[in-house]
């Protein structure tokens, strides 16, 4: 059961240019989630989706895009990369009937120099 | 004031010593409290999970809420060098249906160190 999964794992990018996060998961989860994680700052949420069109904004979503297409993918996009941007992200997805449990991926470690 | 505080430790304690992980919060809407656990270079992975106050015990993990007080703690008896990872608290304010279902708001993170 590979769960979720995402890639790259590890990138590094210049300032200005853009990169695409992706995200699949196998569960079929309608919600998707990415977060970023900061050293002592824990997991912020960037954006969110509860099904295949349907996405929204979460507390940090300045500088990133995403869309929804199918029930299993959920890339997150950068565009003009800025340093603020170094990060781990991470996608997670849950069932919509549940406890609210997130499943996460192992994460995508972004440096922007 | 963040919504979440959680002592970012680092934390370190001999094996079979009793831990106690604590977070406070703000926001009185929370309802669902949530410990999960992450391994280094790894995704976090749900713990322990509560609704409401109370306690729950799941093996050597006992997590309890105090609604009240708005605190939340998580023991871990007989503790093990396996045990070693970030401890994070989550709450979110909706259960299945709910505008926040799956929008968790995270402590810091504790960063938990047994040694042999």
């Amino acid at each position: 059961n590979a769960g979720v999964t995402q890639t790259p794992k590890f990138r590094i990018l210049k300032i200005g240019q853009s990169m695409t996060l992706q995200c699949t998961q196998d569960m079929n989860h309608n919600y998707m989630y990415w977060y970023r994680q900061d050293p002592g700052m824990g997991l912020k949420l960037i954006y969110y989706s509860v099904g295949a069109g349907i996405t929204d904004k979460g507390e940090v979503p300045n500088g990133y895009n995403v869309s929804r297409s199918t029930t299993e993918d959920f890339p997150l996009r950068l565009e003009l990369a800025a340093p603020s941007q170094t990060s781990v992200y991470f996608c997670a997805s849950t069932r919509p009937r549940g406890t609210g449990e997130l499943f996460f991926g192992e994460g995508s470690r972004l440096t922007v120099l | 004031q963040k919504e979440v505080e959680q002592d970012p430790g680092p934390l370190s304690v001999p094996e079979g010593a009793i831990v106690s992980l604590n977070c406070t919060y703000s926001n009185s809407a929370f309802q669902y409290f949530m410990w999960y656990r992450q391994y280094s270079r790894k995704g976090p992975e749900l713990l322990m999970y509560t609704y409401s106050s109370g306690n729950k015990e799941d093996g050597r993990f006992t997590a309890q809420v105090d609604k009240s007080s708005k605190y939340i703690s998580l023991f871990i008896r007989d503790s093990q060098p396996s045990d070693s990872a970030t401890y994070l608290c989550a709450m979110s304010g909706s259960g299945a249906g709910g505008t926040s279902y799956g929008k968790l708001t995270f402590g810091q993170g504790t960063i938990l160190t047994v040694h042999p």
